[in-house]
């Protein structure tokens, strides 16, 4: 079965960064491009982008350029997030989710990661 | 890109049936039939409920069902249960070849 396990929740200093995975199972990793969704709390769902699992091509949403990368490792299945330079508002948890595969546009997703929680705090 | 409008809250008894909204442009709901519902529960991730206004993912109750008209989309839940109390989001695909999200909504089942 499908399942994308993410890694767990980080708490770090203003300042620092910190790279969060999402090992994937049970599909074939590079056939599904990879969305990174954030949910600050209390709040709504904000779409981060997404990374074409096939090239390692990252497209990022407006408000997550510079301090966001999106990267991989097609060896052992994993999506990453590393975000640099931490400010007390990244705090949020971060979803990866899989794009379904009927989606013409790449703009739905089935199977979401656990979430992972990250704060940022002095 | 901003945020789809969605009502902050909704209620039902159970078994009544009630609809949540989503209002967004031309530009995202009202150009493309690429509208998608999500269901959460609370410290759960979300859960594909409809995808392309209408479509049901299978194992997704036929309570469940969507429709859009002009810039606003709309999911639907009929002969509601407890279970459903939860956040329900609306994302739809945009001009700009990203994906917006709708604030979400709080479902109370009373």
């Amino acid at each position: 079965q499908v399942q994308l396990v993410q890694s767990g929740s980080e708490l770090k200093k203003p300042g620092a960064s910190v790279k969060v995975s999402c090992k994937a199972s049970g599909y074939t990793f590079t056939s599904y491009a990879m969305n990174w969704v954030r949910q600050a709390p209390g709040q709504g769902l904000e779409w981060m982008g997404w990374i074409n699992t096939n090239t390692g091509n990252p497209t990022y949403a407006q408000g997550f350029t510079g301090r966001f990368v999106f990267s991989l490792d097609t060896s052992v299945s994993t999506a990453y997030l590393q975000i640099s330079s931490l400010k007390a508002e990244d705090t949020a948890v971060y979803y990866c989710a899989r794009v379904y595969s009927r989606s013409v546009y790449g703009d739905t997703f089935d199977y979401w990661g656990q979430g992972t929680l990250v704060t940022v705090s002095s | 890109q901003s945020a789809l409008t969605q009502p902050a809250s909704v209620s039902g008894s159970p078994g009544q049936s009630i609809t949540i909204s989503c209002t967004g442009t031309s530009s995202d709901v009202g150009g493309y039939n690429y509208v998608s519902w999500y269901q959460q529960h609370p410290g759960k991730a979300p859960k594909l409920m409809i995808y392309e206004v209408s479509n049901r993912p299978s194992g997704v109750p036929d309570r469940f069902s969507g429709s859009k008209s002009g810039n606003t989309a709309s999911l639907t839940i009929s002969g509601l249960q407890a279970e459903d109390e939860a956040d329900y989001y609306c994302s739809s695909y945009t001009s700009s070849s990203t994906v917006v999200f709708g604030g979400g909504t709080k479902l109370t089942v009373l």
